[in-house]
């Protein structure tokens, strides 16, 4: 049985190029997190899907961060322009009925340079 | 605001040793509590929760007990193996309609042979 699928695992990039990060969660699952991870913030969630809407956004940084979630088995963490303080491990998590009990993909380690 | 707080790594133990990571939480009303680990490369996988106080979660031999009144919630397990080396996080989710989860900080584990 398939985990949640995360793309690609590892992405270098020049500062001010457009980030793409990718998702596919369980399959039936109905709820949808990105978190990002770094040594001086720890864990944060960004935003979160039910459904394939956006329900909370307000952890997502600035601008620069967008998220969509156009059919329930993909979503999608975009960065425009990519800086250099964006680098950290970016993680996609699902759920089914809420958010007790998520699994979490394997990560997507960003570096901007 | 809701936080967690645990102790600091690494902690670095000897096979068969015992483990205690502490978790304290700030938090109003009756949250969830959890603990997460995460290995080498991988995104976090759920160790154990606890839903109101007195609790306990176990799993894998890792055991946390929901202490309301000290507002903890240490892991612990009796004889650790090289295989538990990992980050392990503690979390919060407040209980009603409480959607963010607050994750600690995370506290390092080598366990050497």
């Amino acid at each position: 049985d398939a985990g949640v699928i995360q793309s690609p695992r590892h992405e270098v990039t020049e500062m001010g190029q457009e980030v793409t990060l990718r998702c596919k969660p369980i399959s039936g699952h109905d709820y949808l997190f990105w978190y990002r991870q770094t040594m001086m913030r720890g864990l944060e969630l960004l935003i979160y899907f039910n459904n394939n809407v956006p329900i909370d956004d307000s952890g997502m940084p600035e601008d620069r961060f967008s998220a969509k979630m156009p059919n329930a088995s993909f979503s999608t963490l975009k960065i425009q322009p990519s800086e250099p303080r964006d680098s950290a491990v970016y993680f996609c998590a699902s759920s089914l009925g809420g958010p007790e009990t998520q699994y979490f993909g394997p990560g997507t380690r960003l570096l901007v340079l | 605001g809701n936080s967690v707080t645990q102790m600091e790594g690494p902690v670095t133990l000897s096979e068969e040793a015992f483990l205690t990571i502490n978790c304290t939480y700030t938090a109003t009303g009756y949250p969830s509590l959890f603990w997460y680990v995460q290995y080498p490369g991988e995104g976090l996988q759920l160790l154990l929760k606890a839903t109101k106080a007195d609790d306990k979660g176990s799993n894998k031999g890792f055991e946390a007990t929901y202490r309301k009144e000290t507002t903890s919630f240490h892991l612990e397990k009796g004889s650790v193996q090289v295989s538990d080396s990992a980050v392990y996080f503690c979390a919060l989710r407040k209980g009603t309609g409480g959607f963010k989860t607050i994750f600690g900080a995370g506290t390092r584990l080598f366990v050497k042979a």
